[in-house]
């Protein structure tokens, strides 16, 4: 069964900084990995989609990589703002046929004025 | 307008009570999903369909139900209500496998 982590949980830095979420997943058979982000009360928001066949993607201020033989993605948020704050999702899609995603729990980002 | 509108966007029911949620796309995809989410545990996937004669049950079907009433409509229902399906649901819709989800508002569901 396919378990998608996230690290930290939750992190709170100054604003302008760059900084680092992570995500691993333990069966690396999928088709894409899909970052999300939620601001509370809300829905999902879709930020970037890597296909398995993909490195990178980057849209704006962010950038998301994918190493699929590792298990692992990291989503970079460069020069961060206050508005950023939200929590940040990582979700997997299964390759095999079947489909729906597969989500880590988040990363609850804060970013102080 | 949003693309996915889901309906009621809140709801509390009693124990026993029969509910339906619904979902609405105007993005003309094909695929719909319903999710939940829980504090601590994260979404899990309950239903997709491909498309209206194609239902596919999820990592936690149990105790719901669903109909695709049109490319466009996809409900879920829980023919009877216990507190632990309290929880936000949310659904999404995709325009073919593999491609990007897009996710309604969600629904917070209370079972008291």
């Amino acid at each position: 069964k396919q378990e998608v982590t996230q690290i930290p949980a939750a992190l709170s830095v100054p604003e302008g900084e760059n900084l680092v979420l992570n995500c691993s997943f333990t069966d690396s058979a999928i088709y894409n990995l899909q970052w999300f982000r939620q601001d509370p009360g809300k829905g999902l928001t879709s930020l970037l989609l890597i296909q398995s066949s993909q490195r990178e993607q980057t849209s704006g201020r962010l950038n998301a990589s994918l190493d699929k033989s590792s298990g692992r993605s990291t989503l970079y948020i460069a020069a961060s703002q206050p508005g950023d704050s939200a929590t940040y999702l990582c979700a997997v899609a299964p390759g095999g046929g079947a489909d729906g995603l597969t989500f880590g729990k988040g990363t609850h980002l804060i970013i102080q004025p | 307008d949003a693309d996915v509108t889901q309906t009621p966007r809140n709801r509390i029911t009693k124990t026993g009570k029969r509910i339906m949620l619904e979902c609405s796309q105007t993005k003309g995809h094909d695929r719909m999903y319903w999710y939940r989410q829980d504090p601590g545990l994260g979404l899990r996937l309950i239903y997709y369909s491909f498309d209206v004669k194609d239902i596919n049950k999820g990592e936690i079907s149990d105790g719901y139900s669903v109909s695709r009433q049109a490319q466009a409509k996809f409900s879920l229902s829980l023919e009877s209500a216990i507190p632990n399906q309290t929880a936000l649901y949310f659904c999404a819709t995709s325009e073919g496998f593999s491609y990007e989800q897009y996710f309604g508002p969600g629904t917070r569901l209370t079972v008291t």
